[in-house]
C-alpha cells in the first residue's frame, strides 16, 4: 500500500489564484513528520514546509500553508496568490519516527501549471 | 554552511566505464542518503548511511556501490551501468529530528 498519496496528477491555475495540493498519507506511528516540496525543471529540491504529527496548529511559512487534518490523515498544501515562478512539480513526503537515518518516503508528486 | 554539495552537476558515461558521483555536507548531519529520480517520477530511495554505517540498501545492484568515509562525505561510484540508469541522482543529508537538506542532484546519462 502507498504511504504516501497525492491523487493530483496536473493542476491548473491562474496568477493570483489559491490552489490547494492534495496529500493523504497511511502510517501507524504516533511520531511523524509530513514534508512538502517543490521541484523545478532544474531538478533542485526546495523544502516548502513541515508538519510534525504532534503539532497542534497548521504549519504557515509565507504563502504555503499545510491544512493538517490528522484524524483524516490529510496534509494538503495551500498556496496563496499563486506566481508564475511557482509552476513546478511538487511532492508530499513522510518520515516515520525521529531517529537519525530515518528516509523520507514520497509521493508521485503534482504538477503545478501557473499561467498568466 | 547549510548546503549539500554534489558533483558533477552532468554525467555522461559509457556502459564499460567507472566513474563516482560524490555528496558533501559541513551542517554536522549524520544521516546521508542516495536517492534516484527518473523524469516525472518521484525520488526512490537507494542507500541511508546512518553514523558513517549503511543502514539500509534498497535492493540496489551492486553495479552501484555506496561509500561513506567520513561523516561530511557520501560517494556513489558506478560501474557497468546501463541505460537505464540514466536518471537524477539526489543527495541528502539530515539529523535526528531534524529536515532534510538536499542537494541540486548529478543528471546521469549512460550510453
Amino acid at each position: 500500500a502507498q504511504k504516501i498519496t497525492q491523487t493530483q496528477p496536473g493542476m491548473f491555475v491562474q496568477e493570483k489564484e489559491a490552489v490547494t495540493l492534495d496529500c493523504t498519507y497511511d502510517t501507524s506511528d504516533q511520531s511523524y513528520g509530513l514534508f512538502w516540496y517543490k521541484q523545478p525543471s532544474s531538478g533542485e529540491m526546495i523544502f516548502l514546509i513541515y508538519q510534525g504529527s504532534y503539532d497542534e496548529q497548521n504549519a504557515t511559512e509565507g504563502r504555503y500553508s499545510l491544512n493538517f487534518q490528522k484524524a483524516r490523515k490529510s496534509a494538503n498544501l495551500v498556496i496563496s496568490a499563486s506566481q508564475l515562478g511557482d509552476s513546478a512539480m511538487y511532492f508530499c513526503a513522510m518520515r516515520e519516527g525521529r531517529g537519525a537515518g530515518t528516509a523520507l518516503i514520497f509521493g508521485k508528486g503534482t504538477t503545478l501549471s501557473v499561467s498568466s | 554552511d547549510t548546503e549539500v554539495t554534489q558533483t558533477p552537476k552532468h554525467l555522461v558515461m559509457g556502459m564499460t566505464n567507472k566513474k563516482s558521483l560524490k555528496c558533501e555536507q559541513h551542517m554536522g548531519h549524520r544521516a546521508m542518503y542516495w536517492y534516484k529520480q527518473k523524469a516525472k517520477k518521484p525520488p526512490e530511495l537507494m542507500f541511508v548511511y546512518s553514523y558513517e554505517k549503511l543502514s539500509i540498501n534498497e535492493s540496489v545492484p551492486s553495479r552501484f556501490s555506496p561509500e561513506c568515509p567520513n561523516s561530511s562525505l557520501l560517494n556513489l561510484h558506478l560501474h557497468a551501468l546501463q541505460p537505464e540508469d540514466s536518471a537524477l541522482y539526489l543527495c541528502a543529508s539530515s539529523q535526528a529530528r531534524g529536515g532534510y537538506t538536499f542537494g541540486s542532484g548529478t543528471r546521469l546519462t549512460v550510453v
